[in-house]
């Protein structure tokens, strides 16, 4: 199985401030098809996982522009800028380009 | 629009089986996969299986001696049977829609595993 290894487990922020979350595949996430298939999630306390960008890059609908994602083959990231409140909880990988899917660990957001 | 919500018992004694039940709405599970995705409270994130739109379904090795995902397509439901329950199998569960990732998930079910 792909591992998904997420850094740092924990990431202390000031509310207005930026974040950087790094998400490494311990093979390359580009499938045969041309698509890379690494998606970012946030899990808010006593909620489900909800979509924030999917396929390296691409936000998914509502989520605002100060989320944004890059990286290529291994390597991927995950920034927040202007952090607000409602941004703090867990922030997970997923790699879904082989079988099985798998997640990373998750990157706790919390304030500083 | 587009809704899933699992239903099951929150308590399942130890060696028993797992029934839960993933009822969508919104979409046809003739055209999106479903997928399963357990999390042990205060732990990650754990996929375990996906049923496809054509009803095949695709299991994580770990689980698959235990594990079976089937649906009525006509009720929108999607079922999830795990046997031999032991307590690292205590989690919440989600089933998942697969759009252009798991793009929508349900609110979850707590299971527990106890006598």
């Amino acid at each position: 199985d792909v591992v998904m290894t997420q850094t740092p487990v924990s990431l202390p922020v000031s509310l207005g401030g930026q974040a950087s979350i790094s998400c490494r595949s311990s093979q390359s996430l580009v499938h045969s098809n041309g698509n890379t298939y690494l998606h970012w999630y946030l899990q808010k306390p006593g909620q489900s996982p909800q979509l924030l960008i999917y396929r390296v890059s691409n936000r998914f609908s509502g989520v605002p522009d100060r989320f944004s994602g890059s990286g290529s083959g291994t390597d991927f990231t995950l920034k927040i800028s202007r952090v607000e409140p409602e941004d703090l909880g867990d922030y997970y990988c997923l790699q879904s380009t082989h079988f099985p899917d798998t997640f990373g660990a998750g990157t706790k957001l919390e304030l500083k | 629009q587009v809704q899933l919500k699992e239903s099951g018992p929150g308590l399942v004694q130890p060696s028993q089986t797992l029934s839960l039940t993933c009822t969508v709405s919104g979409f046809s599970l003739t055209s999106y996969n479903v997928h399963w995705v357990r999390q042990p409270t205060g732990k990650g994130l754990e996929w375990m299986g996906v049923i496809w739109t054509g009803g095949s379904t695709d299991y994580n090795s770990a689980l698959k001696s235990r594990l079976s995902i089937s649906r009525d397509t006509s009720k929108s439901q999607v079922f999830l049977k795990m046997n031999s329950l032991q307590t690292e199998d205590i989690a919440t569960y989600y089933c998942a829609r697969e759009g252009v990732a798991f793009d929508y998930w349900g609110q979850g079910v707590m299971v527990t595993v106890s006598s």
